[in-house]
């Protein structure tokens, strides 16, 4: 069974471009999640998806934006890059059910210069 | 305000022997506990979870114990193997919310 995939695995952008990143869940899951990682911060939630409508939001600003299309997929947009946007973005998948544990997938790491 | 904690930011083990990682939070509305390992370069790996309405779940070498008066849950790893050398980090959620709340990791070594 294929796990979360997530494109690109790297990217380099500067400072006032924007960026979009893409995720395709485990096949039949229905909720994705995304997560920022940082030495400072650690593991932050961004928001989180369920068929196409987004059911909850972090504590981030406007410029990080979502959305969730029909086949589940995912993709995260962030407008206006700023240095401090430098990140592991990552993605995770689930069915949606109760206690059923999100699967992630191995990120894209993000460098604004 | 951190609601999950990791205090021990790395943890030495020799081969062979238990590895006990722990964890506590401040929420006692959480109703949902998890273990992840992470690698360097990859996305964290799910290990094992336990609902708020058990105090252990036991999968193999891993097992986790939920204490809900104390706010504190643990992950025991038995025997600990080189390979288990990660970062570990514990995550809770609020069914409400629908988001994991981690904590900031610990780093195990596993000494052949």
């Amino acid at each position: 069974k294929a796990g979360v995939t997530q494109t690109p695995r790297y990217l380099i952008k500067t400072r006032g471009q924007q960026v979009t990143l893409s995720c395709s869940p485990i096949s039949g899951h229905r909720s994705v999640s995304w997560y920022q990682q940082t030495p400072g911060q650690g593991l932050q939630f961004l928001f989180e998806y369920f068929s196409e409508t987004q059911r909850n939001k972090g504590n981030f600003p406007g410029r990080f934006s979502g959305r969730q299309f029909s086949n589940s997929r995912s993709e995260m947009n962030v407008s206006t890059l700023e240095l401090g946007d430098s990140a592991l973005y990552l993605c995770a998948s689930s069915s949606g059910q109760r206690d059923q544990p999100q699967h992630f997938g191995d990120g894209t790491r993000l460098s604004i210069l | 305000d951190q609601q999950v904690k990791q205090n021990s930011p790395s943890l030495s083990v020799q081969e062979g022997r238990i590895s006990i990682l722990n964890c506590d939070y401040t929420n006692s509305m959480f109703d949902y506990f998890l273990w992840y390992k992470k690698y360097p370069a990859e996305g964290p790996t799910f290990l094992i979870s336990i609902s708020s309405i058990k105090d252990k779940n036991e999968d193999g070498r891993f097992t986790v114990f939920l204490n809900k008066s104390a706010k504190h849950l643990s992950l025991h790893i038995v025997p600990s193997q080189p390979g288990d050398s990660a970062v570990y980090f514990c995550a809770a959620r609020l069914d409400s919310a629908r988001q994991l709340t981690f904590g900031s990791g610990t780093q195990l070594t596993v000494l052949p």
